[in-house]
């Protein structure tokens, strides 16, 4: 069976602050993908980054950065230099292959104040 | 990029009566798409897999009688909630798998802006 968890329930940073989300997954497969979205408070998922378990690269994107680490079946995301605009929920997930349904976390509520 | 749209963004009924939310693909063909419920602070849970042309496969603990699913078409699924209660009031969003596939046969799939019911 797939987990995902998410054991910061709600953060909260003074803009400009870096910060880490953390994603810890569980599965038996040997392929799968992990996913962030961010929900602001319209509801709508942003779609931010999909990895596949082969690819553990790390990646950035602007001040966005992601730690793919399978040793520790973690998929953290930081965000750097945090915005008022990045409040919002963030969820990570994970497909057991692409294209097939995601299964999330519970989520962690970011508040970036200014 | 491939859009998703959903059909009402927001509705009221009032209990007993029945909704019908629709879910199109805008700009690509979608055999799959998914059903999830989100209530409020909460994550998204899935509740169906709908395919067009056959039945949708639902999950555990959600009444596929009372969650009727119709795929008739590569571009559209719809859900309608059937007598709905209080309870039902939620958050739904589906999401569309791009029957095309791409590079390395990733299929990718997107999310609708989601349905916000509420059930008086």
């Amino acid at each position: 069976a797939q987990k995902v968890t998410q054991a910061q329930t709600e953060i909260s940073v003074v803009e400009k602050e870096d910060v880490t989300l953390d994603c810890v997954y569980e599965t038996r497969d040997t392929t799968y993908y992990l996913f962030w979205y961010k929900q602001p408070p319209s509801g709508e998922l942003v779609f931010l980054i999909r990895r596949n378990s082969f690819d553990e690269q790390n990646e950035i994107s602007g001040r966005y950065s992601w730690n793919f680490q399978k040793s520790t079946s973690s998929f953290n995301f930081t965000i750097t230099a945090s915005q008022v605009v990045d409040s919002a929920v963030y969820f990570c997930a994970l497909s057991e292959y692409s294209g097939y349904a995601l299964n999330f976390g519970k989520g962690t509520s970011l508040l970036v104040t200014p | 990029g491939a859009v998703v749209s959903q059909h009402p963004s927001r509705v009221i009924c009032k209990s007993g009566t029945s909704v019908k939310i629709e879910c199109r693909s805008l700009d690509f063909q979608a055999t799959t798409m998914f059903w999830y419920r989100q209530f409020p602070k909460q994550s998204l849970m899935l509740m169906a897999t709908s395919n067009e042309g056959s039945k949708a496969t639902y999950e555990q603990g959600v009444e596929k009688d009372k969650f009727l699913i119709n795929h008739a078409s590569l571009t559209l699924s719809t859900l309608t909630v059937t007598s709905a209660h209080p309870e039902d009031s939620s958050f739904y969003i589906c999401s569309a798998r791009d029957s095309a596939g791409g590079p390395r046969s990733v299929y990718e799939q997107y999310f609708g802006p989601g349905t916000r019911l509420t059930v008086t």
